[in-house]
């Protein structure tokens, strides 16, 4: 059984703060690693991947991979309230398939 | 612009109905998903298809079917609905390496 732990939270930072999300997976096979973000009530919207090790900047946000640790982050930088979601990490498989981890929950706090 | 829609945001059925999801995407993807998501689980992996009148059975198949007669479309089949069925569903389709999902179906069996 394949195993994505996030730490369900809820997380809370204040606005401008850098909010850190940790991720940690089972499959030493997993190639690449994607960020989803939850709105309530909504479908998770791809926020960025990354497949290499090391950093992976887009905006204010950043992903870090250590594959050796199996862990994966999502750093967000001068967090706004509009980053108030569940953020889910989604290991990718070769064969296409992808398996997600239960999500963290963040609050930024006005 | 990416879209993937399904049929219904909310359905109602009783126990022992047979019900059909639909989901169509317009990416001319090969890989289309069904996963159910609920709270404390995650999202959950029913059945994948990678190819038309492909399919693989994911985590969680028990109580399902599916059908992909055209590239485009992907129906998920409750042969039988139960009440433990109640959920969010939410396809998807990607195409190397990103996945996008379409808004949900918010499925109650009573």
């Amino acid at each position: 059984q394949k195993e994505v732990e996030q730490n369900s939270g809820p997380l809370s930072v204040p606005e401008g703060a850098i909010a850190s999300l940790n991720c940690t997976y089972s499959d030493r096979g997993s190639q690449s690693f994607f960020w989803y973000r939850q709105y309530s009530g909504k479908s998770p919207e791809l926020i960025m991947f990354i497949y290499s090790n090391g950093d992976k900047e887009d905006g204010r946000f950043t992903a870090q991979l250590n594959k050796a640790s199996q862990y994966v982050s999502l750093l967000i930088r001068d967090s706004q309230p509009s980053d108030s979601a569940t953020y889910l990490c989604a290991p990718r498989e070769p064969g296409n398939q992808f398996y997600f981890g239960t999500g963290t929950s963040l609050t930024v706090i006005p | 612009d990416v879209k993937v829609t399904q049929s219904s945001r909310y359905l109602v059925k009783r126990t022992g109905e047979k019900v059909f999801l639909e989901c169509v995407q317009d990416m001319d993807h090969e890989n289309m998903f069904w996963y159910r998501q609920d709270p404390g689980l995650g999202l959950r992996l029913i059945y994948f298809s990678y190819d038309v009148k492909m399919k693989e059975k994911g985590d969680i198949p028990e109580g399902y079917s599916v059908s992909r007669e055209k590239k485009e479309r992907f129906s998920l089949i409750l042969e039988s609905a139960s009440t433990n069925q109640t959920s969010m569903y939410l396809c998807a389709s990607s195409y190397r390496r990103e996945q996008f999902f379409g808004p949900g179906t918010r499925l109650t069996v009573l």
